[in-house]
C-alpha cells in the first residue's frame, strides 16, 4: 500500500505571498492531520480533518487554513506568508478513530 | 492539557552499546503513546505504539518501550545500536482529541 504523499516537496516563496500544500493519505484513511516542524518550536499541531470536516484545530493564526476533499485528499493554505512560516509541514493520515497516524515526507517551505 | 518531556536532547553512544531514550508525559486521563523516528530530510516513521494491553511494546528495528503508568513514562530502549540508528526520535501522546502532542526530540548519534 502506498504511503502518505505530499506535494510539492520543496517550495520557496517571498513574504506576503500565499502557498497551498497538498497531501494524499494512505488508501482507506479518512483522517488527515497537519503539523508544522521548526527548530525552535518543534512539532506543532495545525488541524485535523475527517470526512471533509475539521475536527480539531491548533493554536495558529487564521492565515493557516485547510480543507479536505471527498476523496480524503487534503490541502493546507497559508496566506500572507511571514518569515517565521519557514518550516517543514508534515501531513499524517489515519483511520476513522485516528489512534495511529502515519506521516508523509513533508513539504519544506522557505519564506524569503 | 497534556505535555511530553524528553529528558535528553542529545544522546551519543558507541555502536553495539545499549541505549535508552527517556520520555515522560503528563495527562489526567488515559493516553495513547507513540515513538517516531526522523532521519535527515525525511518525515516521521512510526517505531512503536502503546494503545492498551501489555505495557511492554515491541517495535521495528529492534526497539521496544515500556509504559509505566505510575511514573507516567514511556522510555524507548534498544539492546544494541547500529550506525544506521542515528536519527532524531520523538515521543508523542494522544488523548481524546485527534491530535498528537510531541516532545522536543532526542538526537541519537551512534559512533563507530
Amino acid at each position: 500500500k502506498a504511503g502518505v504523499t505530499q506535494t510539492p516537496r520543496y517550495l520557496i516563496k517571498t513574504r506576503g505571498q500565499q502557498v497551498t500544500l497538498s497531501c494524499s493519505p494512505i488508501s482507506g484513511h479518512r483522517s488527515v492531520s497537519w503539523y508544522q516542524q521548526t527548530p525552535g518550536q518543534g512539532l506543532q499541531f495545525l488541524f485535523e480533518y475527517f470526512s471533509e470536516t475539521q475536527r480539531n484545530k491548533g493554536n495558529f493564526p487564521g492565515r493557516f487554513s485547510g480543507r479536505q476533499f471527498s476523496n480524503s485528499r487534503s490541502e493546507m493554505n497559508v496566506s500572507t506568508l511571514e518569515l517565521g512560516d519557514s518550516a517543514l509541514y508534515l501531513c499524517a493520515s489515519g483511520l476513522a478513530g485516528g489512534e495511529t497516524q502515519y506521516f508523509g515526507p513533508g513539504t519544506r517551505l522557505l519564506v524569503l | 492539557a497534556q505535555s511530553v518531556t524528553q529528558l535528553d536532547s542529545q544522546v551519543p553512544v558507541f555502536e553495539e552499546a545499549p541505549v535508552e531514550l527517556r520520555c515522560n508525559y503528563s495527562s489526567s486521563v488515559s493516553v495513547y503513546l507513540f515513538w517516531y523516528v526522523q532521519y535527515p530530510n525525511q518525515g516521521l516513521q512510526l517505531l512503536l505504539k502503546y494503545l492498551s494491553g501489555s505495557t511492554l511494546v515491541k517495535g521495528i528495528n529492534g526497539f521496544e518501550a515500556e509504559f509505566n503508568k505510575s511514573q507516567t513514562s514511556f522510555h524507548l530502549r534498544k539492546p544494541s545500536v547500529h550506525i544506521s540508528d542515528t536519527a532524531e526520535y520523538f515521543c508523542a501522546v494522544r488523548v481524546s482529541s485527534y491530535k498528537l502532542t510531541f516532545g522536543k526530540g532526542t538526537l541519537l548519534t551512534v559512533n563507530p
